[in-house]
């Protein structure tokens, strides 16, 4: 079963608009991390953004926030006054208990291509 | 340089040949990961090591060997190539607990099996 799940498989978004990007996730442990990473046309993993499940306010990194809801198991990437250089494959991310007790893993949902339109 | 190295950074093989990926990280952070890429799969992880000498399997272990004897390098080998192993490969190592920990990926392995 997926743990990591981003239901768009691709996303429009006019320049200088908003765009919330989906993810939502499945865990039965109470401490784990949940990541953003963009990944332009150029291939490189760039990180954007983490949330800490005990972290009590919403994570922001200047035009980047992380809408955590936990009840929902949601942790949608919100991206304010979208940029042509927005334009990439959006991955979400989660950090859970490894296999081997003591020790974690991170996963990670099939993404999201977001085309920012001029 | 300082940072986390892959090579190649491309590779064509055969079916049945044996190929190692490297991975290489100037850090010490104690955890590894390998993944691989493919369209319409996102990132799939493969193997990691939280620490030299103690290596678990990922979501797509079948077909693939580690290992870590030291902390700063973790290959990746391919034992007989298949063509659904041609993917783009990616090494990452995490600086799990520390404050706003993040996964630092390599540049990538764009492995051809033909």
């Amino acid at each position: 079963a997926q743990k990591i799940t981003q239901t768009q498989p691709g996303m429009f978004v006019q320049e200088k608009e908003a765009v919330t990007l989906d993810c939502t996730y499945d865990t039965s442990d109470p401490s784990y991390g949940l990541f953003w990473y963009k990944q332009p046309s150029s291939g490189e993993m760039i990180f954007l953004i983490y949330q800490g499940s005990y972290d009590q306010q919403n994570a922001t990194e200047g035009r980047y926030s992380l809408n955590f809801q936990k009840a929902r198991k949601s942790a949608n990437l919100v991206i304010s006054a979208s940029q042509l250089g927005d334009s990439a494959m959006y991955f979400c991310a989660m950090r859970e208990v490894g296999s081997t007790s003591g020790t974690y893993k991170y996963i990670f949902g099939t993404g999201t291509r977001l085309k920012v339109l001029a | 340089d300082a940072g986390i190295t892959q090579s190649p950074r491309y590779k064509i093989t055969e079916t049945g040949r044996q190929v190692t990926l490297m991975c290489h990280q100037t850090w010490s952070h104690s955890y590894m990961f390998w993944y691989r890429q493919d369209l319409g799969h996102g990132l799939r992880l493969i193997y990691y090591s939280a620490a030299a000498d103690i290596t678990d399997k990922g979501e797509v272990p079948d077909g693939y060997v580690v290992s870590r004897s030291k902390t700063e390098n973790f290959p990746l080998t391919l034992e007989s190539a298949t063509r659904s192993q041609t993917s783009v490969y990616f090494c990452a190592s995490s600086d799990l607990g520390r404050p706003n920990e993040k996964l630092f990926f390599g540049s990538g392995t764009q492995l051809s099996v033909l």
